[in-house]
C-alpha cells in the first residue's frame, strides 16, 4: 500500500529535550516536505527536500533542522524544543516530474507534540 | 500575512443540500489551487484541483471554481453526505518554489442527517 508513515504519532516531552520525528514514504518521490498545524493558521510548510541531500527552508524553520540521506526519509529534528513548538506536524511527499509546476502531495498521519 | 483565506471556520448544511465551501487568494504569482480534506486523527487527503487556465473542474459530486479576477474560489458539494463531514482546507502552489502549498486555516464542515 502506498504510504507515508509518521513516528511517534504522539509525544509529550520537556522543554530542551532532542527529539526526532520520522517520516518515511514508499513511493519512491522525490519530493517531501514538512509541515505544522496550528488553530486558526491551517498547514504551514517547515523545510521541504526536492530529492536527497537537497533540502531547503519552508515559512516558519527556526528551531527545526531536517536531513534527507536516503530518498524515502526525511526526519525532523528539534534540537531544543520549547512550547511554542507544540502542535500537529505532518509530512508530505510527492513525485517531482519535469515540466509540472506542481504534482499532488500525499501526507501521513500527523504527530501530534506537546512540549511542556 | 494570511496568503490563502477561508473566512467561514465552520459550515452546517442538510445531508441533500449543497455545500459551498469559499476560499480567497492574494497572491497572484499562485498558478494551482488544491482543496484536501482532512477527518480527524488523519492527514489531509487530497480531494479535487484546478488550474489557474480553467475556472472550473468537475470530479463527481464536488466541483470546484476559479474566479481569478476576484482571486477567489470555491468549493461546491451536491448533494451533501454526512461522510462529507470534515475540515476543508484550500491550497494554493506557483511562483518559484516548487511543490510548496500554501494554506487556508480550514473550514469544517458538518452535514446533518
Amino acid at each position: 500500500e502506498a504510504q507515508v508513515t509518521q513516528n511517534p504519532r504522539y509525544l509529550i516531552t520537556v522543554t530542551g529535550k532532542k527529539l526526532t520525528v520520522t517520516c518515511s514514504q514508499n513511493m519512491n518521490h522525490e519530493y517531501m516536505s514538512w509541515y505544522r498545524q496550528d488553530p486558526g493558521l491551517g498547514l504551514r510548510q517547515i523545510y521541504y527536500s526536492m530529492n536527497v541531500e537537497v533540502t531547503d527552508k519552508g515559512d516558519v524553520p527556526e528551531g527545526y533542522k531536517v536531513s534527507r540521506k536516503e530518498k524515502r526519509n526525511f526526519p525532523l529534528i528539534l534540537e531544543s524544543p520549547s512550547p511554542n513548538q507544540t502542535s500537529l506536524y505532518f509530512c508530505a511527499s510527492s513525485l517531482r516530474e519535469q515540466g509540472s509546476s506542481y504534482n499532488e502531495q500525499f501526507f501521513g498521519p500527523g504527530t501530534r507534540l506537546t512540549v511542556l | 500575512d494570511q496568503q490563502v483565506k477561508q473566512n467561514s471556520p465552520s459550515l452546517s448544511v442538510q445531508e441533500g443540500r449543497i455545500s459551498i465551501l469559499n476560499c480567497d487568494y492574494t497572491n497572484s504569482m499562485f498558478d494551482y489551487f488544491l482543496w484536501y480534506k482532512k477527518y480527524p486523527a488523519e492527514g489531509p487527503t487530497f480531494l479535487i484541483s484546478i488550474s489557474s487556465i480553467k475556472d472550473k473542474n468537475e470530479d463527481g459530486r464536488f466541483t470546484v471554481f476559479l474566479n481569478k479576477s476576484a482571486k477567489h474560489l470555491s468549493l461546491h458539494i451536491v448533494p451533501s453526505q454526512p461522510g462529507d463531514s470534515a475540515v476543508y482546507f484550500c491550497a494554493a502552489s506557483g511562483g518559484t518554489s516548487y511543490g510548496k502549498l500554501t494554506f487556508g486555516q480550514g473550514t469544517i464542515l458538518t452535514v446533518h442527517p
